[in-house]
């Protein structure tokens, strides 16, 4: 069964500060997807990033950036120069395919998330 | 704003009662996946259809049917309710049905039994 950790609860930052949220996965499929989605207090989840298994490559979308590494199963995100408005929870997602009879689908396992506070 | 369209917002309703959640997914998505967030379980994927058939199960009660219509929206019918189920409900859709594609979540809906 696949698995996704966020092993901090709760980050509280000041704003201009840099923050890392961590994000620890497991899976036995060779080909899997990752993402990042945001929850405001508003309550919707945001879409941030998909990360595929077989691509590396660091990424980097303003004051985001996302560090994928396979070998510690981990994908990781920081955002730079933190501000008020960053404040939410942020969760780390697994995608597993699902074979049922001869048709597939698919679900997305989620971490715990990380309650951010970046305060003024 | 997503594009996935969830109705109502809010529900108060009692033990025993039975509701349904009503989803419209982004215009040209296939697929439409249930989840439900509450404090205890966090976010729990529930099932999943694509363009009309049931692709993907989750731990998903027998109390708690789903079904996709031929214009794509999707319902959530939820019965025999219990102070338990009191929980924020998300519709998410997709393009297609394999995992390599984002979802896209509505508002939610924010059922609370009393």
């Amino acid at each position: 069964a696949q698995k996704v950790t966020q092993a901090q609860t709760e980050i509280s930052v000041v704003e201009k500060e840099d923050v890392t949220l961590d994000c620890v996965y497991e899976t036995r499929d060779t080909t899997y997807y990752l993402f990042w989605y945001k929850q405001p207090p508003s309550g919707e989840l945001v879409f941030l990033i998909r990360r595929n298994s077989f691509d590396e490559q660091n990424e980097i979308s303003g004051r985001y950036s996302w560090n994928f590494q396979k070998s510690t199963s981990s994908f990781n995100f920081t955002i730079t120069a933190s501000q008020v408005v960053d404040s939410a929870v942020y969760f780390c997602a697994l995608s597993e395919a699902v074979a049922v009879r001869e048709t597939s689908g698919s679900r997305l396992t989620f971490g715990e998330g990380t309650q951010l506070t970046v305060n003024p | 704003d997503s594009g996935v369209t969830q109705t109502p917002k809010h529900l108060i309703t009692a033990t025993g009662q039975r509701v349904t959640l009503r989803c419209s997914p982004r215009s040209g998505d296939l697929s439409v996946y249930w989840y439900q967030q509450s404090l205890d379980q966090g976010l729990q994927f529930l099932i999943q259809y694509y363009n009309g058939e049931e692709r993907a199960k989750g731990n998903i009660l027998e109390r708690f049917s789903a079904q996709q219509f031929p214009d794509l929206h999707s319902e959530l019918n939820l019965s025999s309710l219990e102070l338990g189920d009191s929980a924020l409900y998300f519709c998410a859709s997709s393009v297609g049905t394999i995992g390599n594609q984002p979802q896209h979540f509505g508002d939610g809906t924010r059922l609370s039994i009393l």
